[in-house]
């Protein structure tokens, strides 16, 4: 079983600060998502990642995918309230199946008002 | 929003029972998964389908079977459902260009 790891586990910051989570990897991913889960519903897709390298900005959110594509992070600038959720990662491996994604355990952010 | 829901959303059940879940989509998407969400485990995926009648297991397939008799509905069955199947169940959808999913609501299973 390939494992991604996530970090931090839990993250509770006061708004308007900024933060990091980090998804790592031994393995090479073909490509890699990131989605948000509120309670009581199914995560949401934020973003996909597949050039090593690359950088996306979602508003207040910047996803970068590492050179060697076996780590991403998703910074968050000025976090508010509504940015409180469980931020999942999800790659695919290149040597795996195309159509299966393995999951990292989330990140638990909280922002304070 | 993707067009996929479940059903029932909440469940309660005994140790020893029976338990179908059902997910159904109007996206026609080939790709159909059913994953399991815990504290500290994210998301694991029990089984998988790729096709009207074809099915693969997960990581986490023990204890649960599958069918897929029409491209928009995909079951989850517990034959004789386990405390340590108390979870909460998702279903999802890929889009086969980017293996973006999109998942739908879950189903929480309580066995008591």
């Amino acid at each position: 079983t390939q494992l991604l790891e996530q970090s931090p586990q839990f993250l509770s910051i006061q708004e308007g600060e900024n933060l990091t989570v980090y998804c790592n990897s031994s393995s090479v991913f073909s490509s890699l998502q990131w989605y948000r889960q509120e309670p009581g519903e199914g995560p949401v897709l934020l973003v996909t990642v597949v050039t090593g390298g690359e950088v996306k900005k979602l508003k207040r959110l910047t996803f970068q995918f590492g050179d060697a594509r076996k780590d991403s992070s998703l910074h968050i600038t000025a976090a508010q309230p509504g940015d409180t959720g469980l931020y999942l990662c999800a790659g695919a491996y290149s040597s795996g199946s195309a159509r299966q994604l393995t999951f990292g355990s989330g990140t638990q952010l909280t922002v304070l008002p | 929003d993707a067009g996929i829901t479940q059903s029932p959303r909440h469940k309660v059940t005994e140790t020893g029972t029976p338990v179908t879940l059902r997910c159904h989509q109007t996206e026609n998407h080939r790709y159909m998964y059913w994953y399991r969400q815990d504290p500290g485990h994210g998301l694991r995926l029990i089984h998988y389908s790729y096709g009207v009648k074809d099915t693969d297991k997960g990581e986490v397939s023990d204890g649960y079977s599958v069918s897929r008799s029409k491209t928009e509905d995909f079951l989850l069955t517990l034959e004789s459902a386990t405390s340590s199947q108390t979870s909460v169940y998702f279903c999802a959808i890929t889009d086969l260009n980017l293996n973006e999913q999109y998942f739908g609501p879950g189903t929480r299973l309580t066995v008591t």
